[in-house]
């Protein structure tokens, strides 16, 4: 069991170029979702879905597109990096979304220069 | 809207005393409270979390917390610190009389054990 996935761990992009962050779990879960944690502001809701062939908006969501591919797998597009998109992005699922326990991907690392 | 603060951006404590990492939230209804854990350059961990019931809360490695609805608090306690403790600690909260589900998660506090 990996548990939650992520791809890539790290990566740098050019300001204007576009990338997508790939995000997998192996535990039938329901829901999934994306986050950004920057220093001193925590964790922020990027999109998430709450079953598959849904998705909603989160907190943050201004500058990225996902998509829920099957019920496993849940990406995170940027079409159009720009530097304040450098952060940590967090993948995470639950088996529904309430009021369950969220688990957690290991994070990419990504730097807009 | 629901809301969740953490006071402290770091705590301080020497390694076998207790420690309390502080956590005050604000929701419309009856909350879902949970405490996570993230160590360096990881993702984070689910400690414990409270529902319904008992107000002290136990989960993984030691820690427990006490829910204390006149304070609208929820803090994370540890009898004896160990130095292997030291990471950082997020709380969150969930609404459970409506609206969004998605919880909200306070900034995080970094904990030091020093050894």
């Amino acid at each position: 069991n990996a548990g939650v996935t992520q791809t890539p761990k790290f990566q740098v992009l050019k300001t204007g170029q576009s990338m997508t962050l790939q995000c997998a779990q192996d535990m039938n879960h329901n829901s999934m979702y994306w986050y950004r944690q920057d220093p001193g502001m925590g964790l922020r809701l990027i999109y998430y879905s709450a079953s598959e062939g849904t998705t909603d908006k989160g907190e943050v969501p201004n500058g990225y597109n996902v998509s829920r591919l099957n019920k496993r797998e849940f990406s995170l597009r940027l079409e159009s990096a720009a530097p304040s998109q450098t952060s940590v992005y967090f993948c995470a699922s639950s088996e529904a979304t309430v009021p369950e326990t969220q688990y957690f991907g290991p994070g990419t690392r990504l730097l807009v220069l | 809207a629901q809301s969740v603060a953490q006071p402290e951006d770091q705590v301080n404590v020497a390694e076998g005393n207790p420690l309390t990492v502080k956590c005050t939230y604000s929701v419309s209804g009856n909350p879902y409270l949970f405490w996570y854990v993230q160590y360096p350059n990881r993702g984070l961990q689910f400690l414990l979390k409270y529902i319904t019931g008992d107000n002290l809360v136990k989960g993984s490695y030691g820690f427990e917390a006490e829910f204390n609805k006149s304070q609208t608090s929820f803090h994370l306690k540890k009898p004896s610190a160990l130095v292997s403790d030291s990471a950082l600690y997020f709380c969150a909260v969930r609404d459970y009389s409506g609206g969004s589900y998605i919880p909200t998660f306070g900034r995080g506090t970094s904990l030091i054990v020093h050894p």
